[in-house]
């Protein structure tokens, strides 16, 4: 069976302080894409990242990074130096290669307070 | 601009009255899908279309349809909408199906 998994549905921080959003995956699939997608209270969905199965190398994006691990079946997310516009919800979601489906996780809402 | 439009963005119709809701896009992508958005439920696909006048079911179809009669529209059609559609939607499209999905602005659907 193919699933994502955000465990947290919610989390509260203070401005500053470094957050990790948890993604984990099950597919049989050995070709497959995770992706996260950020949804501000304004609704809209804004894709963030896109990793292949064969790249496990982990990513930086100025305060976001990504930590991808084949053995643990995880996609986590952590956000350094977390500031009030990082409030939102942010979606883990999966398609395997040999499917046209894109699975989505339930979503994790973060808030960050000044 | 580079975009996927929905309209309408918000619509409250009453059980049984057909509707539609048009999506388009302006980026040549192959891919277009539709989502639902449901409280604690994440987003759940309901229909998805590699090109042109090929279509697949997504994990919720029942009480939808779709077309893809062109390559930057992809509608989904609500033949007899029942209080359980009410929901947030969302059409989305990729260049092909691998790639980031660019999604709609959504659309606020109540049904009474």
């Amino acid at each position: 069976a193919q699933k994502v998994t955000q465990a947290q549905t919610e989390i509260s921080v203070v401005e500053k302080e470094d957050v990790t959003l948890d993604c984990v995956y099950e597919t049989r699939d050995t070709t497959y894409y995770l992706f996260w997608y950020k949804q501000p209270p304004s609704g809209e969905l804004v894709f963030l990242i896109r990793r292949n199965s064969f790249d496990e190398q982990n990513e930086i994006s100025g305060r976001y990074s990504w930590n991808f691990q084949k053995s643990t079946s995880s996609f986590n997310f952590t956000i350094t130096a977390s500031q009030v516009v990082d409030s939102a919800v942010y979606f883990c979601a999966l398609r395997m290669d040999s499917s046209y489906k894109l699975i989505f996780g339930s979503g994790t809402r973060l808030l960050v307070r000044p | 601009e580079a975009q996927v439009t929905q309209n309408p963005r918000y619509l409250i119709t009453v059980t049984g009255k057909k509707l539609t809701v048009t999506c388009s896009q302006n980026m040549n992508h192959e891919y277009m899908s539709w989502y639902r958005q449901d409280p604690g439920l994440g987003l759940r696909q309901i229909y998805y279309s590699m090109n042109v006048e090929v279509t697949d079911k997504g994990d919720v179809p029942e009480g939808y349809k779709v077309s893809r009669k062109e390559k930057r529209n992809f509608p989904l059609i609500l033949e007899s909408p029942s209080p359980n559609q009410t929901s947030l939607y969302f059409c989305a499209s990729s260049l092909r199906r691998n790639n980031e999905q660019f999604f709609g602005p959504g659309t606020r659907l109540t049904v009474l």
